[in-house]
Order: structure tokens, then C-alpha cells, then sequence
């Protein structure tokens, strides 16, 4: 049962525009929500998160919303950079206590054309 | 500074053979975590400890023996490995204080790992 999605496997876009990536998660438990980039033979490298109980984080070029209705968030990245190509994973927090855990989705290659 | 480092960055053993990933953080982070990850799929979480103490086994086999040796330190003790398990390998830390993004885990490079 994947409880996190990012149904793209990869998208396009032109240097200077903006680059929506998406995920959708199943479980309400999930009380976190991080977006992090990937490079090939490097670990992700954390970017920005969003709390369930707000709706919109913005930092810098990356702004993530999240619509809790809808278990839906996405990421947004304007304008996008060939620097930004890279593999994007969605990621869920869920647990209690001192340490918990993370569930990925599949990842989204962006790809920025210049 | 967020930086987890992780040592070697590339090991290629055979099924007999013994050997061990270390991982490094000091961010004063209390909790830190092993992943798995195949090539074009995301990570997969194996272990987590919070204390220096395990607190979650994804039901790894037991070929794959982690240690956490103090506050800073994590190893993952490999033994009879199947060449199945060869994949990424990756670190992680984080606070575990608070909530928020005092709980944002900081992922160390990897180590590529292929058995022969």
C-alpha cells in the first residue's frame, strides 16, 4: 500500500518558468510534509516542509502548498534553473514519541531545460 | 550546519565477507536512521535510534546488525550479504526535542554498496 504518490515520474520544463511538482498521500496520520531533492549517487538534500495545520510555506524560489481536503501538496519552483534538475521526493512524517518516520514517495525527475 | 557524513563511499564485497558503514553527525541530534535505496526507487527506512536506543526495526534480516555507539555514531554491521542487497545506503539524523522542523531528518551522502 503506497501511502505517499507522486504519479510523474519525470517533467520537463524551460528555464525561467515555473516547475509544479505533486503528491498525494492517503493516510491522515501523516502530521508532516517535506520536500527533498535528490541528486544521482548523493544523499537528498532537505529543502523546504510544511505542518498539517498550515496551508502554504514559502521560502525563497520554493513554495509549497498543502490541501489537507484533498490529501493533496505540491511544490512549486519559479523560476525554475537548470541547477533544479534533479529528482524530487515528497516525503510524510507520521509516529509519536522522539523519532519518526518518514515515508517516501516514488520521486519526480525534473529536468529544466535551458 | 547540517552535515552527516558516512563512510566509505563506495564498498563492494563478497557474500563471505564481514564488513561495516559508519556514519557521523554532530548536530547534537538524538535520533538517527539507516535507508535502503534501489536505484529509481525512494529510500526505505530499516532502522531507527532515538537515545543511542533502537526504537524501530522494519523487519530487516539479520544479515544487516546496526550499533549505535554513542550520541554521534552509527554503524551498520554487514554479514553474509546477498547480492540482492546491493543498493544506496543512507544515514540520517535529526532533533527529536520538538516538533516541527526540529524533527526534519539531515541525510548523509551514502554508501554505494554492491555484493558480489
Amino acid at each position: 500500500d503506497q501511502q505517499v504518490k507522486q504519479n510523474s515520474p519525470s517533467l520537463s520544463v524551460q528555464e525561467g518558468r515555473i516547475s509544479i511538482l505533486n503528491c498525494d498521500y492517503t493516510n491522515s496520520m501523516f502530521d508532516y510534509f517535506l520536500w527533498y531533492k535528490k541528486y544521482p549517487a548523493e544523499g537528498p538534500t532537505f529543502l523546504i516542509s510544511i505542518s498539517s495545520i498550515k496551508d502554504k510555506n514559502e521560502d525563497g524560489r520554493f513554495t509549497v502548498f498543502l490541501n489537507k481536503s484533498a490529501k493533496h501538496l505540491s511544490l512549486h519552483i519559479v523560476p525554475s534553473q537548470p541547477g533544479d534538475s534533479a529528482v524530487y521526493f515528497c516525503a510524510a512524517r507520521r509516529g509519536s514519541g522522539s523519532a519518526r518516520q518518514l515515508t517516501f514517495g516514488s520521486g519526480t525527475q525534473l529536468t529544466v531545460l535551458p | 550546519d547540517t552535515e552527516v557524513t558516512q563512510t566509505p563511499k563506495h564498498l563492494v564485497m563478497g557474500m563471505t565477507n564481514k564488513k561495516s558503514l559508519k556514519c557521523e553527525q554532530h548536530m547534537g541530534h538524538r535520533a538517527m536512521y539507516w535507508y535502503k535505496q534501489k536505484a529509481k526507487k525512494p529510500p526505505e527506512l530499516m532502522f531507527v535510534y532515538s537515545y543511542e536506543k533502537l526504537s524501530i526495526n522494519e523487519s530487516v534480516p539479520s544479515r544487516f546488525s546496526p550499533e549505535c555507539p554513542n550520541s554521534s555514531l552509527l554503524n551498520l554491521h554487514l554479514h553474509a550479504l546477498q547480492p540482492e542487497d546491493s543498493a544506496l545506503y543512507l544515514c540520517a539524523s535529526s532533533q527529536t526535542s520538538g516538533r516541527g522542523r526540529t524533527d526534519t531528518q539531515y541525510f548523509g551522502p551514502g554508501t554505494r554498496l554492491t555484493v558480489l
